[in-house]
């Protein structure tokens, strides 16, 4: 079967600027979380929606904000663009929720910010 | 808050040459330990999920244990195949706890 798909998979930006990326689950899959992965700080946690609502955040500002759809695809947006969000983006799905780990990875959508 | 600390931060080794990658923790209340393999420019796969103390895990060459306060992946016999990124992350036991990964070990195996 099909697995995560996220888009774009690469993308430049500049400073100020919004960017939205996208990531369709493994069919079936209602959870879907988003973690941002840089060289120095590792993976780390964005947020988590189950069933279109949010079920989870982590520490990042406002201007990351995400939403899921009916058909549990999802979006993440990052407003007002900073050089130090330029990273690799994975998008994971899993059947029921973060909560049993067993997550299923997107290849990423890289985003450098200029 | 939940912590995780991977060591060493690379690892080469000769093929055939068998080792362990180390991850240590800190969590209030284990849920799960898990772990993943990354491969350049692809996200990571997962590998095993360990949930209490003793629990172990095989799959080819690879094997997880798990104690109270640290997990092992033991590599056996390992292949230039097996050259990747190595990630482990815990979650915790309350309601919505999230993944808190380690930093990763990267593991180069020479022919």
């Amino acid at each position: 079967k099909a697995g995560v798909t996220q888009t774009p998979r690469y993308l430049i930006k500049t400073r100020g600027q919004q960017v939205t990326l996208s990531c369709s689950p493994i069919s079936g899959h209602r959870s879907v979380s988003w973690y941002q992965q840089t060289p120095g700080q590792g993976l780390q946690f964005l947020f988590e929606y189950f069933s279109e609502t949010q079920r989870n955040k982590g520490n990042f500002p406002g201007r990351f904000s995400g939403r899921q759809f009916s058909n549990s695809r999802s979006e993440m947006n990052v407003s007002t663009l900073e050089l130090g969000d330029s990273a690799l983006y994975l998008c994971a799905s899993s059947l029921t929720s973060v909560n049993t780990g067993e997550l299923f990875f997107g290849e990423g959508s890289r985003l450098t910010v200029l | 808050e939940d912590q995780v600390t991977q060591s060493p931060e690379a690892l080469r080794l000769q093929e055939g040459e068998s080792s362990s990658l180390n991850c240590s923790y800190t969590v209030s209340g284990l849920r799960g330990l898990f772990w993943y393999r990354q491969d350049p420019g692809k996200g990571p796969e997962f590998l095993f999920t360990l949930y209490s103390a003793g629990e172990e895990k095989e799959k080819e060459r690879l094997k997880a244990t798990l104690t109270k306060k640290e997990s092992f992946l033991h590599i056996t016999a390992p292949k230039p195949e097996d050259s990747a990124t190595y990630l482990c992350a815990v979650q915790g036991a309350g309601a919505n706890s999230k993944l808190t990964f380690g930093k990763g070990i990267t593991l180069s195996v020479r022919p």
